[in-house]
């Protein structure tokens, strides 16, 4: 069964770095999407992307944050200089089209310290 | 803003009883999400539900769907141990431009022998 696939697993990153979370969505969906989970809470929606730009962004996904699909594979989140509080599950999420299931990646888990 | 409540948050069982967890959501929507996620993973699809009246079955779990109540149950029948996770329903805004997942809070299941 495909799969999305995100690395890495687990990054370790010093307040104020830079980080690039990784994401191989199913190679014929056309919707991106990020999600995180803090620990312990739900997941909260970040970003969802579609024909190479995105389609909506939370409150959450300030100037910090942006998306790029470099390659045509490729779907990353990168966070510009990373908080404390950005430690959480990110997780990355595609689909094939709108009114059909979304599939999620493993995950990533990014610990800010 | 669409709000997705779920309850119970907690939840502990034992085996070979039932139960409902019960997920109201506020808007229109009629295409509604559960997820099961085993402490540390990701997010395994249990059910799509896309139509008023949808009821599917999978085991020992059985969604349903009423849009017109807003509400969606997640019946565990003969719960054994194995079913122990969190459950989260989400619901897909269509409102929004590109679609995206807003999810309850998750309910902590607990299944002891």
């Amino acid at each position: 069964e495909p799969e999305v696939t995100q690395t890495p697993s687990h990054q370790v990153t010093q307040m104020g770095q830079e980080v690039i979370l990784r994401c191989v969505p199913i190679s014929n969906h056309l919707y991106f999407y990020w999600y995180r989970q803090i620990l312990g809470q739900k997941v909260e929606f970040l970003v969802s992307f579609y024909n190479n730009e995105i389609s909506e962004k939370s409150e959450i996904f300030d100037d910090q944050f942006s998306v790029e699909r470099p390659d045509g594979s490729n779907f990353t989140l990168k966070i510009r200089s990373t908080k404390l509080e950005d430690s959480a599950m990110y997780f990355c999420a595609s689909r094939r089209g709108q009114g059909l299931g979304y599939t999620f990646g493993s995950g990533t888990r990014l610990t800010v310290v | 803003e669409l709000k997705v409540e779920q309850n119970p948050l907690f939840l502990s069982m034992q085996e070979g009883k039932n139960y409902t967890i019960y997920c109201n959501y506020s808007t229109t929507s009629d295409r509604l999400y559960w997820y099961r996620q085993d402490p540390g993973k990701s997010l395994e699809s249990l059910f799509v539900l896309l139509s008023n009246g949808a009821v599917k079955q999978e085991g020992r779990l059985m969604a349903s769907l009423d849009t017109k109540a807003r509400l969606s149950t997640l019946h565990i029948t003969a719960a054994v141990h194995d079913l122990s996770a969190t459950y989260f329903c989400a619901v897909d805004d269509t409102e929004t431009s590109g679609s995206r997942l807003t999810f309850g809070e998750g309910t902590q299941l607990t299944v002891n022998p």
